[in-house]
């Protein structure tokens, strides 16, 4: 079954760092999803993305935050300067349409 | 815009018992609804999706009921077993141009053997 893989599985980082988290949709699909799940706590819509530009985003995707499809067929997650309330587990989907979602094994994300 | 609210946040049967999620939504537009179960540390995992246009569906021991006049819809689970024990997440899409979902909060279910 394909899968969407999201890398690194696991960053820590100094508050006030840029990261960037890394994800490989499944390559047919045509809608792309950021979410995050601060721990214990429900999922969170983030942004998406279609015919490579972002089709909406949520209060919290502000302007620290970035979305990209370099090439085809990477989709990346950018956080400028992260902050402590930044840290949670950032999960990459996509979904061919109709809204069946296959998420990403996800990234943990601690900022200290 | 989309609020899913869920209950109850925890729940604990006895192995072979029934369990049930109950969801509402509050966008009269949401026409799909999936269940999500997540295992700890792990990403969430379709178990079952229903749309506007039936009423009830069924796989195996799960199954979905949506009432839209009511805005509501639940899961559940019968004969269950200590490996269903996970959190199920609810949510709710209007489908529009991007099929965002919205969630719950979540239902930590503990099946005790």
């Amino acid at each position: 079954e394909p899968e969407v893989t999201q890398t690194p599985s696991h960053q820590v980082t100094q508050m006030g760092q840029e990261v960037i988290l890394r994800c490989v949709p499944i390559s047919n699909h045509l809608y792309f999803y950021w979410y995050r799940q601060i721990l214990g706590q429900k999922v969170e819509f983030l942004v998406s993305f279609y015919n490579n530009e972002i089709s909406e985003k949520s209060e919290i995707f502000d302007d620290q935050f970035s979305v990209e499809r370099p090439d085809g067929s990477n989709f990346t997650l950018k956080i400028r300067s992260t902050k402590l309330e930044d840290s949670a587990m950032y999960f990459c989907a996509s979904t061919f349409g109709a809204g069946r979602y296959t998420f990403g094994s996800g990234t943990r994300l601690t900022v200290v | 815009g989309e609020n899913v609210e869920q209950h109850p946040s925890t729940l604990s049967v006895q192995e072979g018992d029934s369990a049930v999620i109950k969801c509402t939504y509050s966008d009269s537009a949401s026409n799909y609804f999936p269940w999500y179960k997540q295992e700890l540390g792990k990403r969430p995992q379709l178990i079952i999706d229903i749309r506007s246009n039936v009423g009830e569906k069924k796989d195996q021991r799960i199954a979905v009921t949506l009432n839209k006049t009511a805005k509501h819809f639940s899961l559940h689970i019968t004969e269950t077993q200590p490996e269903d024990s996970a959190v199920y997440f609810c949510a709710a899409s209007s489908g529009g141009s991007n099929y965002k979902l919205t969630f719950g909060k979540g239902t930590l279910l503990t099946v005790n053997p």
